[in-house]
């Protein structure tokens, strides 16, 4: 596609309930990046794919956190048991070929866990 | 560990005023810095990627700055618009070496307002 998509926009969940959020990298993007960002705040790193591979998960907050990517293409971020914290905006960023490269955003998804 | 500080948090201008808007980081060794927008409500629109060889960039009505030796960027904005209004964030990428990963470090953001 042209840009990154995510889906769904906006999502409400209840406390205790999984919930998984999707993001379309823009089509041949070898990297693909997830971020959290709370309000006022600018976005902190979860975690970082090079195709299909995650090389680097240490920004998930908890055990409770997931992210997959299996044919190194649209990558499915998880969440179990959601808490309040986890409210957020989830971003989505995909870069040409490696980390270094100009990072494209997608529109987000807003996560509100009531 | 890499810090982004940006100041303001928020500014006002009244329409068609030239605007500077300032970022800092803690450890120079810096491969690029990004400028990018942000509109309520929706994600990040990439400005301007300045590589660490250069000194400026532009794009329209928008230049950016880097100096790595002070730890500075500066993202000039000229003859403000009122659709401008948005909140700009710089960020620069964290070498994960552990790990191979780049994750982008972002500052907080400076919240801008044009008043027509």
């Amino acid at each position: 596609g042209a840009g990154v998509s995510q889906s769904p926009r906006y999502k409400v969940a209840k406390r205790g309930q999984d919930v998984a959020l999707r993001c379309d990298p823009i089509s041949g993007h070898v990297s693909l990046f997830w971020y959290q960002q709370a309000l006022g705040q600018g976005p902190e790193f979860l975690t970082y794919f090079q195709n299909e591979a995650q090389l680097d998960k240490s920004g998930l907050p908890s055990d409770r956190f997931f992210a997959e990517r299996p044919e190194g293409s649209v990558s499915t971020l998880k969440i179990q048991r959601t808490q309040q914290e986890d409210s957020a905006v989830y971003l989505c960023a995909s870069t040409r070929v490696g980390g270094f490269d100009e990072q494209f955003f997608g529109p987000g998804t807003r996560l509100t866990v009531l | 560990k890499q810090e982004v500080t940006q100041i303001p948090a928020a500014l006002s201008v009244p329409e068609g005023e030239n605007l500077v808007l300032n970022c800092s980081f803690t450890d120079s060794a810096i491969y690029n810095l990004q400028w990018f927008r942000q509109d309520p409500g929706k994600g990040l629109t990439s400005l301007l990627l300045i590589q660490s060889s250069q000194r400026e960039q532009t794009s329209g009505r928008l230049n950016a700055s880097l100096d790595k030796s002070s730890g500075r960027s500066t993202l000039y904005i000229a003859a403000s618009q009122p659709g401008d209004s948005a909140t700009y964030l710089c960020a620069v990428p964290f070498l994960y070496s552990g790990a191979g990963s780049y994750q982008l470090t972002f500052g907080k953001g400076t919240k801008l307002s044009v008043i027509p």
